[in-house]
């Protein structure tokens, strides 16, 4: 079955401490998207990469990092200088062929 | 800026009626119009696209219009089904072959009724 997978669903973290979310694919795509979700807010990218070790920045990168060695991973470091980190993180990957995102199941952080 | 609105945060709709989820944009550039439904919990999921060179697409029973001199799109389901009940998402993409250009709406949550 192919798909995005992303861990860990739910994730608690104290303010101040790095913390890295999970994505891995394995649909063969070559672009991998990061995005944040707020309540009543659309869904805001922060990172993307259309192949391996490529990456840029999108609308809300400031205070995060990611990384791109391998094809099928896509993790995101939020970082203790992202002001408001809790939130719902969704990783996707793209199909070229129609257009269209696939994403994880997200994961929610929360940091106190 | 939000240059995608969806101005209706929810709907409610009765099982086996219509329901229409409206959404608008404000940037001419865009070209190409999806539709995502996101269960909770979960990550959203493709439902239908337009591009914009046609005016409308039908897959099943969602049909989704497009009228590009009111920068108004809508997605029709009919009929709607208790399945249904989601938050949907439009999005707008400016012709660059990438997600890359995405935005998003602020989603419309709809609950069919039974």
């Amino acid at each position: 079955d192919g798909g995005i997978t992303q861990s860990p669903k739910y994730l608690f973290r104290k303010e101040g401490q790095n913390v890295t979310l999970s994505c891995e694919q394995n649909l063969n795509h070559d672009a991998m998207y990061w995005y944040r979700q707020d309540p009543g807010q659309g869904l805001r990218l922060i990172y993307y990469s259309q192949i391996v070790n490529d990456f840029q920045k999108g609308d809300i990168a400031e205070g995060y990092s990611v990384s791109r060695e391998k094809k099928e991973s896509f993790p995101l470091t939020v970082t203790s200088a992202q002001k408001n980190p809790t939130a719902f993180y969704l990783c996707a990957s793209e199909d070229l062929v129609y257009g269209a995102l696939h994403f994880g199941n997200g994961t929610r952080l929360t940091v106190t | 800026d939000q240059q995608v609105k969806q101005n209706s945060p929810s709907l409610s709709v009765q099982e086996g009626r219509i329901s229409i989820l409206n959404c608008d944009y404000t940037n001419s550039m865009f070209d190409y119009f999806l539709w995502y439904k996101k269960y909770p919990a979960e990550g959203p999921t493709f439902l239908i696209s337009i591009s914009s060179i046609k005016d409308k697409n039908e897959d099943g029973r969602f049909t989704v219009f497009l009228n590009k001199s009111a920068k108004h799109l809508s997605l029709h389901i009919v009929p709607s089904q208790p399945g249904d009940s989601a938050v949907y998402f439009c999005a707008a993409s400016l012709n660059t072959g990438t997600a890359s250009k995405l935005t998003f709406g602020t989603g419309t949550r709809l609950q069919v009724t039974l």
